[in-house]
C-alpha cells in the first residue's frame, strides 16, 4: 500500500533555531517527492521537489533530502522564523499513471515562538 | 503565487441546502482536482479531470459532483449539504507534462472552509 509518513507530528522551537522534519514513504514506481508548505487556512505552496536522482534540493532556509534507497526524506529548516509556523506537508508522485497520483502525509506541524 | 481562485473562503450554511464551490485557475491546465481536508490530516483526492468534459472520483468517496465545461473553471456542488460535509475544500490544478520535472506540480487555490450547521 502506498503510504506517506511523517514525523514528529508536531514540533515547537524558539525564533532563530534549526529544526529537521522527516518523511518516510512506501509509494512505488516512485517520482519525485515534494515538499509542500501549509499556513492555516490556506492551500499547501510548493518548497521543493526532487527526482529520483537528486539527494539535496535547497529553497532559501529549506534544505530537503531524498535516499531513495531507504525511501526517506527530511526538510532542514535553518535559522527559524515566525512566519515558518505552518504545517510542512510531504507528498509523493508516482509514475504509474497518466494522472499523476500524489500521496500526502498528515504534515508536521511547526510552531515557532519568539 | 498560483493563479488559482477559490471561491467563497468561508462558507457558513444549514442543513439540505444547496451549494456550489467555485474554483479557476487562469494557468491553461488541463488537469484539475479537488481535495478534502480535515484537521491534522492528509488531503484526500475527491474528483479529478483531465480536461474539459472529463470527470472522474476521486480515492475518497464524496456525495459532492463537479463539472468541467471550460478548461479554467470546476466548480463543485452538493445538492444537499450535510454536516457530514464540514471540512476545508481545496482545488488545485496541474499541466501534467510527462516526463518533464513539472510533471505533477500541482498548484492549490487558498481553499474554502465549509461549516454546516
Amino acid at each position: 500500500k502506498n503510504q506517506v509518513e511523517q514525523s514528529p507530528q508536531s514540533l515547537i522551537i524558539l525564533e532563530g533555531k534549526n529544526c529537521t522534519l522527516q518523511c518516510n514513504y512506501t509509494v512505488s514506481p516512485f517520482s519525485n517527492l515534494r515538499w509542500y508548505k501549509q499556513d492555516t487556512g490556506r492551500g499547501p505552496v510548493s518548497l521543493t521537489i526532487m527526482t529520483f536522482s537528486e539527494n539535496t534540493k535547497s529553497n532559501g532556509r529549506y534544505t530537503a533530502t531524498l535516499d531513495a534507497d531507504t525511501k526517506q526524506s527530511s526538510l532542514h529548516i535553518t535559522a527559524s522564523q515566525l512566519s515558518d509556523s505552518a504545517s510542512y506537508i510531504c507528498v509523493v508522485s508516482d509514475r504509474g499513471s497518466t494522472l499523476g497520483r500524489l500521496y500526502f502525509g498528515r504534515g508536521t506541524q511547526l510552531t515557532v515562538w519568539p | 503565487e498560483a493563479d488559482i481562485y477559490q471561491t467563497p473562503r468561508y462558507l457558513v450554511i444549514g442543513t439540505g441546502k444547496k451549494i456550489t464551490l467555485e474554483c479557476s485557475q487562469t494557468m491553461g491546465h488541463d488537469k484539475m482536482y479537488w481535495y478534502q481536508q480535515d484537521p491534522g490530516m492528509e488531503l484526500h483526492l475527491i474528483h479529478y479531470s483531465y480536461g474539459v468534459n472529463s470527470t472522474e472520483k476521486g480515492d475518497l468517496s464524496s456525495e459532492s459532483t463537479v463539472s468541467r465545461i471550460r478548461t479554467e473553471h470546476f466548480p463543485l456542488t452538493l445538492e444537499s449539504a450535510r454536516p457530514s460535509h464540514t471540512s476545508q475544500y481545496l482545488c488545485a490544478s496541474s499541466d501534467g507534462l510527462a516526463g518533464a520535472p513539472s510533471y505533477n506540480e500541482q498548484f492549490f487555490g487558498p481553499g474554502t472552509r465549509l461549516t454546516v450547521l
